[in-house]
């Protein structure tokens, strides 16, 4: 039968404006995650990540916030550039092995 | 230093066939994982080699099974090919940590299978 695609939440920002991104997670005992950016065919590309023991990490013009009590990642990017336009996935990393299960994704739209 | 790279990077097939993907890690890199990104089902965790051992598995079938070399690149293989199985094959590497540790991505390998 006809496969119906995933319903992508999406977001669209001007250029120079700040962007985020949420992203709920479902395992309660997962300590572990990670950011990730994909492009148009091309692979998932590692942005920023924090374990549990934290609640905010700052990279190059992005920061994570975890917020463990009500299981939620967001992932802000500062003076969006119309390179960040993209996918974004949050990736979770369970207590019981190095697999990561991913969310549905955001796709992330720049307008010049 | 080089990234993880993944052959072939487009595949047709038909229906009843198999096929074979290849992933090599990052240089230094021992852990292997699989993933399938369809539209439908988003990225899917399909299993991990460590040491020439499948470390964990995924929720799919017998149909896909893989396989670790002594120098750390792996191959999948998806047998008696389902339309089903038309997909974005992504393979992830890391050091080998048994978790909690970042994983790079390939570039894929898109199936299509008619």
């Amino acid at each position: 039968g006809e496969s119906v695609g995933l319903h992508l939440p999406t977001l669209s920002v001007q250029e120079g404006d700040n962007s985020i991104i949420n992203c709920a997670y479902s395992n309660s005992a997962s300590d572990y995650f990670i950011w990730y950016k994909q492009e148009s065919g091309k692979g998932p590309q590692f942005i920023i990540d924090i374990r549990s023991n934290m609640d905010k990490r700052q990279g190059q013009r992005v920061t994570v916030l975890l917020n463990k009590t009500v299981k939620h990642l967001s992932l802000q990017i500062a003076a969006t550039q119309p390179g960040d336009s993209a996918v974004y996935f949050c990736a979770e990393n369970p207590s019981t092995g190095n697999q990561f299960y991913f969310g549905t994704g955001t796709s992330l739209t720049v307008i010049p | 230093k080089a990234g993880v790279t993944q052959t072939p990077r487009y595949l047709i097939k038909t229906r009843g066939q198999q096929v074979t993907l290849s992933c090599s890690p990052i240089s230094g890199h021992r852990s292997v994982s699989w993933y399938q990104q369809t539209p439908g089902q988003g990225l899917q965790f399909l299993f991990e080699y460590f040491s020439e051992t499948q470390r964990n598995k995924g929720n799919f079938p017998g149909r896909f099974s893989g396989r670790q070399f002594s120098n750390s690149r792996s191959e999948m293989n998806v047998s008696t090919l389902e339309l089903g199985d038309s997909a974005l094959y992504l393979c992830a590497s890391s050091s080998g940590t048994p978790r909690g540790e970042t994983q790079y991505f390939g570039p894929g390998t898109r199936l299509l299978v008619l």
